[in-house]
C-alpha cells in the first residue's frame, strides 16, 4: 500500500520569508512518481511538479524548489521569498508507474498562509 | 481556455434525493476522473475513465455511478444521497490513461446532504 504524509497541517509565515513544506511517502515499489499540487482559495487544484523515482536531481522553478531524497523517502517543497499569492493548500501525491495504475494517493495537504 | 468545467458549483440535497454532477473538458484528453475532498483529508478517487467507453472504480466508489457520455463528458451520479456524501467533488482529466500523467482539475462542486 502507498501512503503520503504531510505532517504540517497549517503553516503561517510573514511575506518574504522562506518556507519548506514536508512530504514523506511510503511505497514498496521502486518505480513511482511524486507530485505537488497547489489549491488556492478559488478551489481548483493546479499541477506544480512531477518527479519520477529515478531522477533525484533537485529542481528549481523561480521561487519554487523541490528536494527529492530517496534515502529518507521525502519530497520537500521550498518557497523562497514567499508572497501573499502563495497562500494555498499544497498537496503532495504519489503514484505507481505503468499502464493500468490509476491510483494517485494524496497527502492530507498543508495550508500555507502568507501574511503581508 | 475553459479546461475542465464542472456544474453545478454548489448543491444542497436532502437525504435520499438523487442528482448528477456534470463535467466536461475541452482539451481532447483521453482520461477523466472524479475525486472527493473531505476536510482535513486529501483527495480520494471515486471513479475514473481511462478512455472513452470505459469506467472503473477507484478507492471510494460506493453510493456513486458514472457515465462517460463521450470523450468530453464524464458525469457522476448520486442515486440516493446520504449525509456521508457531503463533500467537495472534483473532476479531473489527463491526456493519457496513466496515473503518472499531470491532472487538470475543475473548480469543484460543493455538495451538502442534509
Amino acid at each position: 500500500a502507498q501512503k503520503v504524509t504531510q505532517a504540517q497541517t497549517e503553516i503561517s509565515v510573514v511575506e518574504k520569508e522562506d518556507v519548506t513544506l514536508d512530504c514523506v511517502y511510503e511505497t514498496r515499489d521502486t518505480t513511482y512518481y511524486l507530485f505537488w499540487y497547489k489549491q488556492p482559495p478559488s478551489g481548483e487544484l493546479v499541477f506544480l511538479i512531477r518527479r519520477n523515482s529515478f531522477d533525484e536531481q533537485n529542481e528549481i522553478s523561480g521561487r519554487y524548489s523541490w528536494n527529492f531524497q530517496k534515502s529518507t523517502s521525502s519530497f520537500n517543497f521550498t518557497i523562497t521569498a514567499s508572497q501573499v499569492v502563495d497562500s494555498a493548500v499544497y498537496f503532495c501525491a504519489l503514484t505507481l508507474s505503468g499502464a493500468g495504475s490509476y491510483q494517485l494517493t494524496f497527502g492530507k495537504g498543508t495550508k500555507l498562509s502568507v501574511i503581508p | 481556455n475553459a479546461g475542465v468545467t464542472q456544474t453545478p458549483k454548489f448543491q444542497v440535497l436532502k437525504t435520499g434525493q438523487s442528482m448528477t454532477l456534470q463535467c466536461a473538458q475541452d482539451m481532447n484528453h483521453n482520461s477523466m476522473y472524479w475525486y472527493r475532498q473531505d476536510p482535513g483529508m486529501g483527495l480520494r478517487l471515486i471513479y475514473y475513465s481511462a478512455s472513452e467507453g470505459t469506467t472503473d472504480k477507484g478507492e471510494v466508489p460506493n453510493g456513486y455511478n458514472v457515465s462517460r457520455l463521450n470523450k468530453r463528458e464524464f458525469s457522476l451520479r448520486l442515486e440516493s444521497a446520504a449525509p456521508s456524501q457531503t463533500s467537495v467533488y472534483f473532476c479531473a482529466s489527463s491526456e493519457r490513461p496513466l496515473a503518472n500523467e499531470k491532472l487538470f482539475f475543475g473548480s469543484g462542486t460543493q455538495l451538502s446532504v442534509l
